[in-house]
């Protein structure tokens, strides 16, 4: 089964406009980390937001903010004022057990491609 | 402050060949792992390490080899090239916190 899944393969927006990316996940553990990655067409992989299963705060980070809907099982990207420079691939991500010490590492979706129009 | 770093950018391969790809930290992080993308698909984990001396598989680890000598380096080894990991490969390093730092990338070609 999918543990992270985005529903978005591409996304289009309008400069200055606001943007949600789609991130549902599963899992049956009770610690756990959600990230957004970005990923321009140079290649880098670049953090965006994290958001961990007990903070009961949205994060946020400038014009970012991640909309946690737990029961839901989503933590969906909210880009505000979109520029240019957004235009990239976007990755949702999780890591089970973070906060037990646990080795495991980053599970990802498939991404979404977002193309912010001038 | 190099932080993560990968040898080389780009390789192309023959089918059969093998080579090793380089990946070093400077962050003194206990964790690194490593990740193929291909296209159309998020980073899948290949192999990763909690310390020196210790690795354990990952997703999709057949047809690679990790060893862990040194805290700083995590070498990516390549048996027997094949035209399936033909990919992006990414190291990456996490230390006591949430944040995974990853390194630039590695294009490999396998013909």
């Amino acid at each position: 089964a999918q543990k992270i899944t985005q529903t978005q393969p591409g996304m289009f927006v309008q400069e200055k406009e606001a943007v949600t990316l789609d991130c549902t996940y599963d899992t049956s553990d009770q610690s756990y980390g959600l990230f957004w990655y970005k990923q321009p067409s140079s290649g880098e992989m670049i953090f965006l937001i994290y958001q961990g299963s007990y903070d009961e705060q949205n994060a946020t980070e400038g014009r970012y903010s991640l909309n946690f809907q737990k029961a839901r099982k989503s933590a969906n990207l909210v880009i505000s004022a979109s520029q240019l420079g957004d235009s990239a691939m976007y990755f949702c991500a999780m890591r089970e057990g973070i906060f037990s010490g646990s080795a495991r590492q980053l599970t990802f979706g498939s991404g979404t491609q977002l193309t912010v129009l001038p | 402050n190099a932080g993560v770093t990968q040898t080389p950018k780009f390789q192309v391969l023959k089918t059969g060949q093998s080579m090793t790809l380089q990946c070093a930290q400077d962050m003194n992080h206990e964790y690194m792992s490593w990740y193929r993308q291909d296209p159309g698909m998020g980073l899948r984990l290949i192999h990763y390490s909690v310390g020196a001396g210790i690795t354990d598989q990952g997703e999709v680890p057949n047809g690679y080899n990790v060893s862990r000598s040194t805290t700083e380096d995590f070498p990516l080894r390549l048996l027997s090239a094949a035209p399936s990991q033909t990919s992006v490969y990414f190291c990456a390093t996490r230390g006591g916190s949430y944040e995974q730092y990853f390194g630039p990338g590695t294009r490999l070609t396998v013909t």
